[in-house]
């Protein structure tokens, strides 16, 4: 079961164009939704976070899009550089409650940005 | 510099051995989380801990065992039951009422 569905899989876009990855959830107790960056050989760093009480979260030429009643959240990368080439996973996961909540990962979205 | 350690970067096992693969963190972290990585699947949960002497099964945890001995460590042993091993694992960790998950740089592990 897959509570967390990303598209696309794969995405090309121009230097200096807006690359939009998405990300559907099913389970609607979850309340923090990360986005990470990953590049080949390391481990995944956290780019940015948004709760469902707000619909829209920007960091930089990072930027959060939130739809709590349509169970979507979308990552947008304006202006995007060579240097932002790399795989994004968005996640899900519970308030934590002083337990360790975990996170639902999506498949991933491997971006390349061309010159 | 505070962070998660994972090691090897890269480990060969035989088929029918059991290989350790290292987590250490000097976060001062309560949770930790072993997490495994295949191409077109994102990362699915083996097992986490939420304390020391403590842990839970994730999604995947058949053929994998772990231990939380100390709260710096969490070693993951992909036993020999585990038909499929070769994959990219990952560490995290994250206070116990944080929010962000931190991870290692991923231990590569491949069956000969």
């Amino acid at each position: 079961q897959q509570q967390v569905k990303q598209s696309p899989q794969s995405l090309i876009v121009q230097k200096g164009g807006i690359s939009i990855i998405n990300c559907a959830y099913e389970n609607t107790a979850f309340d923090y939704f990360p986005w990470y960056q990953q590049f080949p050989g390391k481990g995944p760093a956290l780019l940015i976070a948004i709760r469902p009480d707000v619909s829209e979260k920007k960091e930089g030429r990072f930027t959060i899009s939130f739809n709590k009643s349509a169970k979507q959240f979308s990552l947008h990368i304006m202006d995007s550089q060579p240097g932002d080439s790399a795989t994004y996973f968005c996640a899900a996961s519970l308030r934590n409650t002083g337990t360790a909540s975990k996170l639902t990962f999506g498949t991933g979205t491997r971006l390349q940005v061309t010159l | 510099d505070g962070g998660i350690t994972q090691s090897p970067k890269y480990l060969f096992r035989k088929e029918g051995q059991n290989v350790t693969l290292s987590c250490e963190q000097n976060l001062n972290h309560d949770a930790m989380y072993w997490y495994r990585q295949d191409p077109g699947q994102g990362l699915r949960l083996i097992y986490y801990s939420q304390i020391v002497n403590d842990f839970q099964k994730g999604d995947i945890a058949e053929g994998y065992s772990v231990s939380r001995e100390k709260k710096e460590s969490f070693p993951l042993t992909v036993t020999s039951a585990q038909k499929n091993p070769t994959a990219f694992y990952l560490c995290a960790s994250k206070e116990g009422r944080g929010t962000e998950a931190f991870f290692g740089q991923g231990t590569r592990l491949t069956v000969v």
